[in-house]
């Protein structure tokens, strides 16, 4: 595709559910990253990989939260028994070289735990 | 303190005029700066990056930094509606493989 493609674009999850978002990163983009943004504040890191390899998962808030990218293209962020405080919009970026933050992002995927 | 402070704004800006944002970063070992612009309810788009101390042009934007002040800037030269947006500072952190630390965003409100 010609830019980044989160799914689902929304999603309403029950207290304790757990749930699975989808990015797919611009073809050839080797550097894939994940952020939460609040509303009314900036976007906040989570997790970063180069290809298959997860470098960098400091942001992730807690092991409920795993993200994966196993063949280096397709990225899952997943969410076990969903807080309230997961309410957010869930962010993908990809850029073209290793590290580059001349990052490119997709449409998000707002989450709402109720 | 946040690692990337920027004033929230709005930022009022009558059409035409220049608007004129801010931002200052804490680690001394940051290497790269962008501009994001993030219209309500989509996603940020990548619309200035600078690295090296000065000024940095493209279009109607202009990009300053200042790193022995810790300081980087954004111009919107000939402010038109369209350009009401917020505006997110980005700053990649020394220790870092490339995430990206953002400020909370500056709100930009362009009057005709």
């Amino acid at each position: 595709g010609a830019g980044v493609s989160q799914s689902p674009r929304y999603k309403v999850a029950k207290r304790g559910q757990d749930v699975a978002l989808r990015c797919d990163p611009i073809s050839g983009h080797v550097s894939l990253f994940w952020y939460q943004q609040a509303l009314g504040q900036g976007p906040e890191f989570l997790t970063y990989f180069q290809n298959e390899a997860q470098l960098d998962k400091s942001g992730l808030p807690s092991d409920r939260f795993f993200a994966e990218r196993p063949e280096g293209s397709v990225s899952t962020l997943k969410i076990q028994r969903t807080q309230q405080e997961d309410s957010a919009v869930y962010l993908c970026a990809s850029s073209f070289r290793q590290g580059n933050t001349e990052a490119f992002f997709g449409q998000g995927t707002r989450l709402t735990v109720v | 303190q946040k690692e990337v402070e920027q004033n929230s704004g709005p930022l009022s800006v009558p059409e035409g005029a220049i608007a004129s944002l801010n931002c200052t970063y804490s680690d001394r070992v940051s290497q790269s700066f962008f501009w994001y612009r993030q219209y309500s309810g989509k996603s940020p788009e990548l619309i200035m990056s600078i690295y090296s101390n000065g000024d940095k042009e493209d279009g109607r934007f202009t990009a300053q930094l200042n790193k022995a002040s810790q300081y980087v800037s954004l111009l919107i030269r000939d402010s038109q509606p369209s350009d009401s947006a917020t505006y997110l500072c980005a700053v990649t952190p020394g220790d870092s493989w490339g995430k990206l630390q953002f400020g909370a965003g500056t709100q930009v409100v362009v009057t005709p």
